[in-house]
């Protein structure tokens, strides 16, 4: 069946350290990925999207890899802070008529001073 | 630049009753969304329009839910009757792009319980 997997476990890291978290996907071949942030009581917002043929994409302390022989995306953010606390969402979009956009079940980070 | 807005934010209702949610999209954002999101999971499609055609439904509950996108603006979504199983955030987006191949903006979506 086609899935995608986020660590249900919350990331708890120390601030100043990197952050990665993982996106894998099975029975799925996504032409576009994306990440989005969440906080409690919010909606998402978009953070960054990156395409098939492109291996890495980077803004500001945040960088996206994209394996597709793998199937999978990391997603770290550098020098992190606790201000990026939060619940990270991969999303992939599956080509076909109007196209899907599917979300994974998001990663929370926790970023202690 | 106002987001997308929606209302209300909170609603409690007793089962088998009706509610309806409120979505005003971005300006000049053709394509909307309402997306389900129950806890600790991802948003889910319920149902996406270009301008004013439902272009993918085929997640609706079609037995107790509607929604409709009239002039293209504008979107409600209805339940009618509430179950136990319908509380959850239900979240609208909206994007320029029709293709899902870009970036969406959600709003603070529609918490709903129902007792």
């Amino acid at each position: 069946s086609q899935k995608i997997e986020q660590n249900s476990e919350a990331l708890n890291i120390q601030e100043g350290k990197t952050a990665t978290l993982t996106c894998n996907y099975t029975n799925y071949s996504p032409a576009y990925l994306q990440w989005y942030r969440q906080d409690p009581g919010r909606g998402p917002v978009f953070l960054l999207l990156i395409r098939e043929n492109e291996k890495e994409k980077r803004k500001e302390r945040l960088k996206v890899t994209f394996d597709t022989t793998l199937k999978q995306s990391l997603f770290h953010i550098t020098a992190s802070q606790p201000a990026d606390s939060a619940t990270y969402l991969c999303a992939l979009t599956i080509s076909g008529g109007y196209n899907k956009l599917i979300f994974g079940a998001g990663t929370r980070l926790a970023v202690h001073p | 630049e106002a987001g997308v807005v929606q209302s209300p934010r909170y609603k409690i209702i007793e089962k088998k009753q009706p509610v309806a949610f409120w979505c005003n999209p971005i300006s000049g954002h053709n394509t909307l969304y309402w997306y389900r999101q129950n806890l600790g999971q991802g948003p889910e499609l319920l149902i996406r329009y270009e301008n004013e055609e439902a272009v993918d439904d085929s997640q609706l509950p079609k037995d107790r839910f509607s929604a409709e996108r009239l002039k293209g603006v504008d979107s409600t979504l209805k339940i009618q009757p509430a179950e136990l199983g319908d509380s959850a955030v239900y979240l609208c987006a909206s994007s320029t792009s029709g293709t899902n191949t870009g970036e969406l903006f959600f709003g603070e979506g529609s918490r709903l319980t129902v007792l």
